[in-house]
């Protein structure tokens, strides 16, 4: 596609609920990022796909969020029991990499989830 | 883990201005990215900048890297210019970015 889509653009969703974002990356690009920005704030590493590599998950803050990737395609950020701490914007990126790591991210327009 | 501290927090430019802002980080890095987020939310690549100087348009960007830090330069402002100006390194691993707090620019006609 021509850039990062994300999906759906807003949700709301009641505390103790599951709530499942979708990423769609650039065609071809190799490496995912999810990032999470509060209101006002800068953007919080979340976890990284590179390939077939074992993702770099340092940045999920407690065992509720989990992440997968399908090849090198479409990602999905799952936030089980929501709590309303959880309520932010959801950012995914996309970009290529190579021997010298990754390269220009690119974002998505992201997920605004409010946990009410 | 690295520390990206972005000055200044907050920025008011009459249209016409320059301005600098300025990233640093606390250690080496493999990447620097250099964005814009409008007043939308949407995230704008300015530049990808490890290293040395880029120019496009009326914006510019040099890090030095031995240094650790990196400037972004804004001439002849816009009030399109307008939203949070933020830096990402990646140091501790590949593909960890860690963003600076960001710069809130407002360019007033």
């Amino acid at each position: 596609g021509a850039g990062v889509s994300q999906s759906p653009s807003n949700k709301v969703t009641e505390k103790g609920k599951d709530v499942e974002l979708r990423c769609d990356p650039i065609s071809g690009h190799t490496a995912l990022y999810w990032y999470r920005q509060r209101l006002g704030q800068g953007l919080e590493f979340l976890i990284y796909f590179q390939g077939n590599s074992a993702p770099d998950k340092s940045g999920l803050p407690s065992d509720r969020f989990s992440a997968e990737r399908t090849g090198e395609s479409v990602s999905t950020l799952t936030i089980q029991r929501t709590q309303q701490e959880d309520s932010a914007v959801y950012l995914c990126a996309s970009s290529l990499a190579g021997a010298g790591g990754p390269y220009e991210q690119y974002f998505g327009p992201g997920t605004r989830l409010t946990v009410t | 883990g690295i520390q990206v501290e972005q000055s200044p927090p907050d920025l008011i430019l009459q249209e016409g201005a320059n301005s600098t802002l300025r990233c640093n980080f606390s250690d080496s890095v493999n990447n620097l990215q250099w964005f814009h987020q409008n007043p939308w939310g949407q995230l704008i690549n300015l530049f990808y900048i490890p290293s040395g100087t880029k120019q496009n348009g009326r914006l510019s960007a040099t890090t030095v890297a031995t240094e650790r830090y990196s400037l972004l330069y804004i001439s002849s402002s816009q009030t399109t210019d307008s939203g949070v100006y933020f830096c990402a390194v990646d140091g501790d691993s590949w593909g960890k970015f860690q963003f600076g707090a960001g710069t809130q620019v407002v360019v007033t006609p």
